[in-house]
């Protein structure tokens, strides 16, 4: 399996500017999980789906943040408009059918905005 | 609301010696405990997890304990190498939720050669 896969790895934009962010989990999971950290927040949990319905978005920082999964191979993560205090690495992670806390983690995606 | 702290901050250490992490945690009901290693530029990857009923869990030379009636637990490392060196972190999941995970700061270990 080639793992939960992100894209992009690497993200510059300017302040004002849409973001979005990508996620393809795990095949056969059905948790997908939206992370962000900083060197000041460490690792927050942003919102949780599971079988493509959003569970949790108490994490979402505030109405520019907006995640979505259409189907059970593709999510998003959008920031409109963004902020430099977005910056921060964006984790996706996916877990199994019963054992949502089993997460395995994406590589990240880098986003600064200048 | 959940508080997960994690002490040292940073630990530099020659290698072969034994290293033992240290995480702490304010709210005892929790429905398991997870140590991830974190390398630079890359995702998480969990070493271990302990459910709330266990006191321990072993991997190779890692085996980690868990006293949840005091809010601690612990990573020891045996016979450290220098591809051991990474960031450690430890994550609790709520017992009303456990599909929710709150992670402490880290541990930032690096193995000396």
């Amino acid at each position: 399996d080639a793992g939960v896969i992100q894209s992009p790895r690497h993200e510059v934009t300017e302040m004002g500017q849409e973001v979005t962010l990508r996620c393809k989990p795990i095949s056969g999971h059905d948790y997908l999980f939206w992370y962000r950290q900083t060197m000041m927040r460490g690792l927050e949990l942003l919102i949780y789906f599971n079988n493509n319905v959003p569970i949790d978005d108490s994490g979402m920082p505030e109405d520019r943040f907006s995640a979505k999964m259409p189907n059970a191979s593709f999510s998003t993560l959008k920031i409109q408009p963004s902020e430099p205090r977005d910056s921060a690495v964006y984790f996706c992670a996916s877990s199994p059918p019963r054992y949502p806390y089993e997460q395995y983690f994406g590589p990240g995606t880098r986003l600064t905005v200048t | 609301k959940q508080e997960v702290t994690q002490i040292p901050a940073a630990l530099s250490v020659p290698e072969g010696e034994n290293l033992v992490l240290n995480c702490s945690f304010t709210d005892s009901a929790i429905y398991n405990l997870q140590w991830f290693r974190q390398d630079p530029g890359k995702g998480l990857t969990s070493l271990l997890l302990i459910q709330s009923s266990q006191r321990e869990q072993t991997s190779g030379r890692l085996n980690a304990s868990l006293d949840k009636s005091s809010g601690r637990s612990t990573l020891y490392i045996a016979a450290s190498q220098p591809g051991d060196s990474a960031t450690y972190l430890c994550a609790v999941s709520r017992g009303i939720d456990g599909n929710k995970l709150v992670f402490g700061a880290g541990t930032i270990l690096r193995v000396k050669s």
